[in-house]
């Protein structure tokens, strides 16, 4: 069963432009971790933000932020003041203790930033 | 501190070769996970390891795919033999301990061409 849905295959946005990437997610377990990567044209998997789901306040890391929605179950990545460089393919992940602490990924978001 | 190594970085082979990848993981970390992506299946979870064994291997293509973890700081994935539709990037990515809150750590990637 699918785990992580994210429904934008593309985003486009304006450079300095703030942007929401959606990611819903789906689990039984009360303790999980919420995780956005970021993958570049050069192709490497870069970490950039975590929520727990016990965590009260959204998380942010720099121009990263997470909204996230636990009723909803979903953990939005917003970027903020976009640069040419967030163009990137990026991907929504969780961990969950009760599935053996794998992690599970969407389909990713492919971001363009447009100058 | 050093990432995940993963060597090769490229690969070109014929069809019938054997392929071995291998992947050093972050120093303290004892989950190592191996993922294919393609452009047409995404990012699939192949096997991973926690203390060196193999917990969950349901994702491995069939038998001509194996991989081991012989001791804390190393691990390789073997194809043999190499069919051309086994192309793709291979990545290898660790965590430190179980738990929702630790995120995997990826290295670069290798990328295979069967031809």
């Amino acid at each position: 069963a699918q785990k992580i849905t994210q429904t934008q295959p593309g985003m486009f946005v304006q450079e300095k432009e703030a942007v929401t990437l959606d990611c819903t997610y789906d689990t039984s377990d009360p303790s999980y971790g919420l995780f956005w990567y970021k993958q570049p044209s050069s192709g490497e998997m870069i970490f950039l933000i975590y929520q727990g789901s016990y965590d009260q306040q959204n998380a942010t890391e720099g121009r990263y932020s997470l909204n996230f929605q636990k009723a909803r179950k979903s953990a939005n990545l917003v970027i903020s003041a976009s640069q040419l460089g967030d163009s990137a393919m990026y991907f929504c992940a969780m961990r969950a203790t009760n599935t053996g602490n794998q992690f599970y990924f969407g389909t990713g978001t492919s971001l363009t930033v447009i100058p | 501190d050093a990432g995940v190594i993963q060597s090769p970085r490229h690969e070109v082979t014929e069809m019938g070769q054997e392929v071995t990848l291998r992947c050093k993981p972050i120093s303290g970390h004892d989950y190592l996970f191996w993922y294919r992506q393609t452009m047409m299946r995404g990012l699939e979870l192949l096997i991973y390891f926690n203390n060196n064994v193999p917990i969950d291997d349901s994702g491995m293509p069939e038998d001509r795919f194996s991989a081991k973890m012989p001791n804390a700081s190393f691990s390789t994935l073997k194809i043999q033999p190499s069919e051309p539709r086994d192309s793709a990037v291979y990545f290898c990515a660790s965590s430190f301990r179980s738990g929702p809150n630790q995120p995997q750590h990826f290295g670069d990637g290798t990328r295979l061409s069967i031809l």
